[in-house]
């Protein structure tokens, strides 16, 4: 039971290039978000998905697009890569409430 | 504006030190608060609390909600280095997201 894994690791970009994030969970669970960690600003939504084929914006959904095609990925897109954006992404997911929400590893993303 | 603030920012003790970690928040449709700690990777879940005034216990880590003067905090007893972390709270709101405070590194020296 791999729980929340994400691809890739680490990843380099230059400013101006596309590039998606995925994020794959086997636990059935129906909710997924995407978050960026940054120092001193916490983790804060980006975008999340309540369901198969549902997607909806969070605190800072500029410069990204997700797609829930299937029920066990949520992908992240990146359009055209800005240096702002070179942070650490959660994904996260979760059954319900109960107990609470299950991370991945987190992807390292710098943007040159 | 919805915000969950955390202090303090950071704190360094010596093992078998006990500490306080604080979570105050202002969120509407408040369903719950989470807390969690984070070492090199992604955060691990440690408590889940919704009602006022009952503990939630496990091991030396305890933590308790106060709704009325909406804040929480986490208590760890007879700290050790392992407990060197980030600890994030974190509020679900009932649109099932969470806000997140910055988090308080704790660092534990032997």
């Amino acid at each position: 039971n791999a729980g929340v894994t994400q691809t890739p690791k680490f990843r380099v970009l230059k400013t101006g290039q596309s590039m998606t994030l995925l994020c794959a969970q086997d636990m059935n669970h129906e909710y997924m978000y995407w978050y960026r960690q940054d120092p001193g600003m916490g983790l804060r939504l980006i975008h999340y998905s309540v369901g198969e084929g549902t997607t909806a914006k969070g605190e800072v959904p500029d410069g990204y697009n997700v797609s829930r095609l299937k029920k066990q990925n949520f992908l992240l897109g990146l359009e055209s890569a800005a240096p702002s954006q070179t942070s650490v992404y959660f994904c996260a997911s979760s059954l319900d409430s109960t107990y609470g929400y299950t991370f991945g590893s987190g992807t390292r993303l710098t943007v040159v | 504006e919805d915000k969950v603030v955390q202090s303090p920012l950071s704190l360094v003790v010596h093992e078998g030190d006990t500490v306080t970690l604080n979570c105050s928040y202002e969120v509407t449709n408040f369903r719950s608060l989470l807390w969690y700690k984070q070492e090199k990777k992604a955060p691990t879940f440690l408590f889940m609390l919704t009602s006022s005034g009952i503990e939630k216990k496990s091991g030396r880590l305890s933590s308790i909600l106060d709704k009325k003067e909406l804040f929480s905090i986490l208590n760890i007893t007879a700290t050790q280095t392992g407990d060197s972390a980030v600890y994030l709270c974190a509020v679900e709101r009932n649109t099932d997201k969470l806000i997140f405070g910055t988090g308080t590194r704790l660092q534990v020296f032997p």
